[in-house]
């Protein structure tokens, strides 16, 4: 039980193009989904959280015109990064934290982001 | 500024030699603690949460503890598989419509030598 999956695993783009990453619970629903990025040897950065139904908090000097999340249904939520450029390259996770259990957080496999 | 220090940075073990991880905090309000494995290019794999000093809890060869200011991943007997980098997070206080902020530590990386 608890998983989450996310798609794609790897994603190699051009400067200045938008990517989707999808993040889904697959056998819970999840009220409150989060997403992080990871550079090498460091430890995980919370970008934002959302909430299903309403608008994702982002944490400071994420920009949220950049990193438009969307977070549609207790199953699905998408991370876009709009106009991406070399510096977003990293590997992006997302959590998900089932209904009732708030604490909880289950992580997906992660997304390579390469921009070139 | 809520802080977490985990120590070693790395880890090198030989089957069967048991050892501890250590993760230090320094937040406001601690309302639990997690921990978690990672495998390279690979999501965070729950393993335990903890809420009070003096709380245990086991897991196969894992057994984690929790005091007022740090954390132990105590590792039993590992074995190769057991190689990973364990993360641990503290949570510390809800916000808006009930969410809630993860601070995560830098992890250890542990490699198990057969």
């Amino acid at each position: 039980g608890a998983v989450v999956s996310q798609h794609p695993s790897r994603v190699i783009c051009k400067s200045g193009t938008s990517v989707k990453i999808e993040c889904r619970s697959l056998d819970f629903q999840a009220t409150t989904m989060f997403w992080y990025r990871q550079f090498p040897k460091q430890s995980l950065m919370l970008m934002a959280t959302s909430n299903e139904g309403s608008k994702a908090t982002y944490e400071q000097g994420v920009e949220k015109d950049k990193f438009l999340i969307n977070h549609a249904s207790l199953t699905l939520s998408t991370l876009t990064v709009t106009s991406a450029h070399p510096e977003d390259s990293s590997f992006y996770i997302c959590s998900a934290s089932p209904s009732g259990v708030r604490e909880t957080q289950y992580f997906g496999p992660g997304t390579r982001l390469l921009v070139l | 500024e809520d802080q977490v220090t985990q120590s070693p940075e790395a880890l090198r073990l030989q089957e069967g030699e048991s050892s501890s991880l250590n993760c230090s905090y320094t937040v406001s309000g601690l309302r639990g603690l997690f921990w978690y494995r990672q495998d390279p290019g690979k999501g965070p794999e729950f393993l335990f949460t903890l809420y009070s000093a003096g709380e245990e809890k086991e897991k196969e060869r894992l057994k984690a503890t929790l005091t007022k200011k740090e954390s132990f991943l105590h590792i039993t007997a590992p074995k190769p598989e057991d190689s990973a980098t364990y993360l641990c997070a503290v949570f510390t206080s809800y916000s808006g419509a009930g969410s809630y902020q993860l601070t995560f530590g830098k992890g250890t990386k542990l490699s198990v030598i057969p």
